[in-house]
């Protein structure tokens, strides 16, 4: 059945290092993913997202990477802050205007 | 925009009683999701509005949940009765068409 999963329930890192967090997703009519940070307490919160007619997208300091052939999706985070220290988690839907499903969730630790 | 807001943010209640969750999506936004979060099986979807008219509401547990959309500007979750197992974090999110979703902060609900 569609799932979306992440390789890592936990990544810990030192405050200055980047960040790679996986994610594979076994649906191939996927074509849109998101990226969200979840903080304690909190809301999911909007990281980046890409369409599957792109590889990769970049924002402030946050990369997406997509491959589509092997399904699998990862998010890079330069210079880790402990500010970034959460859950994160990829989402994704088949046809725009469908929910998204969610994968369980990488906890990121970062320790200064 | 304030963003999704929901309310209440906790609700603590007796197991056979019912529980009425709420949301205000944003303004403008043409779809609604209602998610439900728990350590054991991450975010799933419960149910989804357009335009607010149901789309998917596969992800329902039982019928003793219900959810409406009267209007634009809200939508309630009713669960009735409550039982302990559904203890949870529920969530609502808004998109416009179907890209950005946007997450309100959670209501985080205790069936004792």
């Amino acid at each position: 059945g569609e799932s979306v999963g992440l390789h890592l329930p936990t990544l810990s890192v030192q405050e200055g290092d980047n960040s790679i967090i996986n994610c594979a997703y076994s649906n191939s009519a996927s074509d849109y993913f998101i990226w969200y940070k979840q903080e304690s307490g909190k809301g999911p919160q909007f990281i980046i997202d890409i369409r599957s007619n792109m590889d990769k997208r970049q924002g402030q300091r946050v990369t997406v990477l997509l491959n589509k052939t092997v399904k699998h999706l990862s998010l890079q985070i330069a210079a880790t802050q402990p500010g970034d220290s959460a859950v994160y988690f990829c989402a994704e839907n088949s046809k725009e205007g469908t929910a998204l499903i969610f994968g369980k969730g990488t906890t990121l630790s970062v320790s200064s | 925009d304030a963003g999704v807001i929901q309310s209440p943010r906790h609700e603590v209640t007796e197991m056979g009683q019912e529980v009425t969750l709420r949301c205000k999506p944003i303004s403008g936004h043409d779809y609604l999701f209602w998610y439900r979060q728990t350590m054991m099986r991450g975010l799933e979807l419960l149910i989804y509005f357009n335009n607010n008219v149901p789309i998917d509401d596969s992800g329902m547990p039982e019928d003793r949940f219900s959810a409406k959309m009267p209007n634009a500007s809200f939508s309630t979750l009713k669960i009735q009765p409550s039982e302990p197992r559904d203890s949870a974090v529920y969530f609502c999110a808004s998109s416009l068409s179907g890209v950005g979703y946007t997450f309100g902060s959670g209501t985080r609900l205790t069936v004792v």
